[in-house]
């Protein structure tokens, strides 16, 4: 199994500005994954971050809204730039499981933008 | 285009009762997953269902995996309050595994 921390585990911002979004994992993985999940609603990927390449899109996201980076096997971050408050979301960080496990998920960020 | 459905969308039972949550989609998929959300809380793993006919089971729920169907089902056998909150089905992309798309939840209410 995996055991994900996120950073910060929530804020209040101001519309305009950034927030990034840490993510670091026990164990070295090849995929990480960025999900929003909007106010009662379900979860939608983002992107996905693999180590040593750009970030890859998913349709309605990108990358000047949503740079991500991937420095190394055990870490990513996620910037929302130039927030809005239709940007308050839960953001959640999660990754691959191994071989036949199910895939991880961070306790999240909760994100209020006024 | 990968969808996935699930009904009921809300769901409000009484301890002891049992009751089933569909999970339907609409393309081939490697994987079927099962989460719990507890308000406020991330997403707790409950199930990964790999192929045809696999059944797992846990406490109080079973989840099962029709493959031809495209169904998957998480059954609760005499619910208790513990059980109350939002279960999310997802499936694996075809086209890249492991980028999962979600159903649209479960909220389940299990009165006393």
């Amino acid at each position: 199994s995996a055991v994900i921390s996120q950073k910060p585990s929530r804020d209040i911002c101001q519309r305009g500005t950034s927030l990034t979004i840490q993510c670091q994992v026990d164990s070295q993985v090849t995929m990480m994954f960025w999900y929003r999940q909007q106010p009662g609603q379900s979860l939608t990927l983002i992107a996905t971050a693999n180590q040593g390449s750009e970030a890859t899109y998913e349709s309605g996201f990108v990358i000047d809204k949503f740079p991500i980076s991937r420095p190394n096997l055990t870490f990513s971050t996620l910037t929302v730039s130039n927030m809005s408050p239709e940007d308050s979301s839960i953001y959640l960080c999660s990754v691959e499981g191994q071989g036949q496990e199910t895939q991880y998920f961070g306790p999240g960020t909760r994100l209020l933008v006024l | 285009e990968l969808k996935v459905e699930q009904n009921p969308l809300f769901l409000s039972m009484q301890e002891g009762k049992n009751y089933t949550i569909y999970c339907n989609y609409s393309t081939t998929s490697d994987r079927l997953y099962w989460y719990r959300q507890d308000p406020g809380k991330s997403l707790e793993s409950l199930f990964v269902l790999l192929s045809n006919g696999a059944v797992k089971q846990e406490g109080r729920l079973m989840a099962s995996l029709d493959t031809k169907a495209r169904l998957s089902t998480l059954h609760i056998t005499a619910a208790v309050h513990d059980l109350s909150a939002t279960y999310f089905c997802a499936v694996d992309r075809m086209d890249s595994s492991y980028k999962l798309i979600f159903g649209s939840g479960t909220r389940l209410l299990v009165r006393p």
